[in-house]
């Protein structure tokens, strides 16, 4: 079974710093994707960045990026100039890409602080 | 273009109640998640419907939980007989089918507590 393990339970970040969310996966798998969700205090989950985990290249948008490091089943997200707007929970994503399975697999989530 | 709704947004129960949640996914999506997240964890997978089709359900899917999705459109998710470990929130997410991988979006939830 796949899981996905968020080792910071918590990480605070100084207003238009730059800060790193770690990620680590186990899977058997070679074709899968990966994701980086953001939860806002009571407001909906939104994607934040993709990476099909075929394409060496790294994910980014904007001031949000990743490190993709396949071999080491590592997907960290880095955010830079931080912003206010910023603070809620991340949670990284596995799914599968094969046929027939199409359900997320998340970590327990790091909840982000920006302290102004 | 509207997200995806979940109504009602909080429901607070007695145990052994029965409750229904309805989902409106993003209009043109015709896949439908929903998941169950409790205090402190990320979402867990409960169940998949392509259209109307349920294709996958989790072992977290106890009997008394049951989800349609009529005419592909709008789903529900009813839990019969609430216990307090029920408690917690339930996402709903949608997406455009595209060879697997593709972006879920998610609602806001519906709260549920169960005393």
């Amino acid at each position: 079974a796949q899981t996905v393990t968020q080792s910071q339970p918590e990480m605070s970040v100084q207003e238009a710093e730059t800060v790193t969310l770690s990620c680590t996966y186990d899977t058997s798998e070679s074709d899968y994707y990966l994701f980086w969700y953001k939860q806002p205090p009571s407001r909906q989950m939104i994607l934040v960045i993709r990476q099909e985990a075929y394409k060496q290249q790294n994910a980014t948008e904007n001031r949000f990026s990743v490190n993709f490091q396949k071999a080491a089943k590592s997907f960290s997200l880095k955010i830079s100039d931080s912003q206010l707007g910023d603070a809620a929970m991340y949670f990284c994503a596995y799914i599968y890409s094969g046929a027939g399975s199409y359900q997320l697999t998340f970590g327990k989530g790091t909840k982000l602080s920006v302290i102004p | 273009d509207t997200g995806v709704s979940q109504d009602p947004r909080h429901k607070i129960t007695k145990r052994g109640q029965n409750v229904t949640f309805r989902c409106d996914p993003i209009s043109e999506h015709n896949r439908l998640y929903w998941y169950r997240q409790t205090l402190g964890q990320g979402p867990e997978f409960l169940t998949y419907f392509q259209n109307e089709a349920q294709l996958e359900k989790s072992r977290l899917l106890s009997d008394r939980f049951s989800a349609e999705r009529p005419k592909g459109s709008f789903s529900t998710l009813e839990i019969q007989r609430t216990e307090q470990g029920d408690s917690a929130m339930y996402l709903c997410a949608s997406s455009l089918a595209g060879g697997g991988g593709e972006t879920q979006y998610f609602g806001p939830g519906t709260r549920l507590l169960v005393l």
